[in-house]
């Protein structure tokens, strides 16, 4: 079946560092990815919304300076969140479809980042 | 600027069957209705999603009104498992796998 893995499941970085997530898809193409936050006050927020071959587009407020992502095949897909601090704070989330059909999105299980 | 409202929250036993109910009074000829569950720590689970017909899965029936301005999922026989936050979202076709979420409906389930 289709799945979407991601890792690390939980992460703890100091203040200041940086943190890479990946986002990997099994059983289906990955030819769209959307990368979400979601708060300690459980609100979602996107991210950005990566389609391969075409460009990264960043919501307002996020911006590629702060949350690189990378999209290099239909499979994977990593984010890095540079600079961490408090607020970076949350759950992390890869959703991933293949464009052209009906699939729904489907996601990961998250990425937890904690910041001290 | 949600364009799905749900109940903040419903309360059920289990072996009930659940409905809960969603309105998109706006919706668009190209948007489609999703459902996904989210229990603490995981990622949305995809419950299920429709157009216009209505739709039947393992996890779930969706009832779609004939005009699309609401919709409602129904659980069948619900267990302690099937405690979650259920979303309601509508995703535009093209949009890729961009989708808008809300606070959702908080589903308690008693034994």
């Amino acid at each position: 079946g289709a799945l979407v893995y991601q890792y690390p499941r939980r992460t703890i970085c100091k203040s200041g560092t940086s943190m890479r997530m990946e986002c990997q898809a099994v059983g289906f193409q990955a030819t769209s990815v959307a990368w979400y936050r979601q708060s300690p006050q459980k609100t979602f927020e996107l991210i950005a919304l990566s389609t391969v071959n075409s460009a990264i587009k960043y919501e307002q407020n996020f911006t590629q300076e702060k949350f690189p992502i990378s999209h290099p095949n239909l499979s994977f897909s990593s984010m890095t969140v540079l600079n961490a601090y408090l607020e970076d704070r949350g759950l992390y989330l890869c959703g991933a479809r293949e464009t052209g059909g009906n699939q729904a999105p489907l996601f990961g299980e998250g990425t937890r980042l904690s910041v001290l | 600027d949600a364009k799905t409202t749900q109940p903040d929250s419903m309360e059920s036993t289990e072996g009930e069957t659940v409905h809960l109910p969603c309105s998109h009074a706006t919706i668009s000829g190209n948007e489609y209705i999703y459902w996904y569950r989210q229990v603490p720590l995981q990622g949305p689970e995809y419950v299920t999603h429709g157009l216009q017909q209505n739709t039947t899965n393992s996890m779930a029936f969706l009832a779609i009104a004939s005009d699309r301005k609401s919709s409602t999922l129904i659980l069948p026989h619900v267990s302690l498992r099937d405690a979650a936050v259920y979303h309601c979202i509508l995703r535009a076709q093209g949009t890729g796998s961009k989708l808008s979420f809300g606070k959702g409906a908080k589903l308690t389930v008693s034994p």
